[in-house]
């Protein structure tokens, strides 16, 4: 993989439901995978940032994983809740470009009351 | 606590007029500074970033320009805007230190050009 892909592209489920979307990123010279949130009206929002293949971080009903190997990330939800909808982006530096963290497209998730 | 500031937040300019979007950060020294963009229906693309004073990298080719003046001060300017650079632009910092530090990001300025 050559760029930084999510999906689903978009996703609405059920008050209460689980969900989890994909982030995919260039496994060759990893440096750091980063999850944000951004809400309607609002400005994005880090969520995660890992560094280390095996790596799972929490913050409160959200959890994400990273596999530096094989080049994905996992956000999890539990319980979603109509505050949890937002766009959730993924971001990471491409080859040669230690600086630039390139953003997915995200995917935009309503949770329905 | 650091604070991150962009003005406007809405900006309709025809085409061919400058422009000038400015954006200041509050409570921290020497942060890195970027400016992204959002075109309708894309992801972030970042446009500039900048590592101190007077230091710019450009990560796109186009019309648009940065200027780091002062340390916490990041201006973007174009001497004539197109129709393409219409879309929502976003001013973050991040700590100078490491890859791992998250972007803090400015609550944006929607650009439409005319």
């Amino acid at each position: 993989i050559l760029n930084v892909e999510q999906s689903p592209q978009s996703l609405h489920v059920q008050e209460g439901d689980s969900t989890n979307f994909t982030c995919s990123f260039p496994s060759s010279n990893f440096y750091a995978l980063h999850w944000y949130r951004w809400e309607t009206a609002k400005s994005p929002e880090a969520l995660f940032v890992m560094t280390l293949n095996g790596d799972e971080k929490k913050k409160g009903r959200i959890s994400a994983t990273l596999n530096t190997k094989e080049g994905y990330s996992y956000l999890y939800i539990k319980g979603s809740q109509p505050e949890d909808s937002a766009t959730y982006l993924c971001a990471s530096f491409l080859a040669g470009s230690a600086r630039q963290l390139t953003f997915g497209s995200g995917t935009q998730l309503t949770v329905l009351p | 606590s650091q604070t991150i500031h962009q003005w406007p937040a809405t900006l309709v300019q025809p085409v061919g007029s400058p422009l000038s979007l400015e954006c200041t950060v509050e409570g921290t020294s020497n942060p890195n500074l970027y400016w992204y963009r959002q075109a309708a229906g894309r992801g972030l693309q970042l446009l500039f970033y900048s590592v101190g004073i007077g230091q710019i990298s450009s990560e796109v080719p186009q019309n648009l320009s940065a200027s780091r003046p002062q340390d916490r001060q990041f201006i973007l300017s174009s001497k004539k805007l197109l129709l393409s650079d219409s879309g929502f632009y976003l001013c973050a910092w991040s700590e100078r230190q490491g890859l791992g530090s998250p972007l803090h990001f400015g609550n944006g300025t929607r650009l439409t050009v005319t």
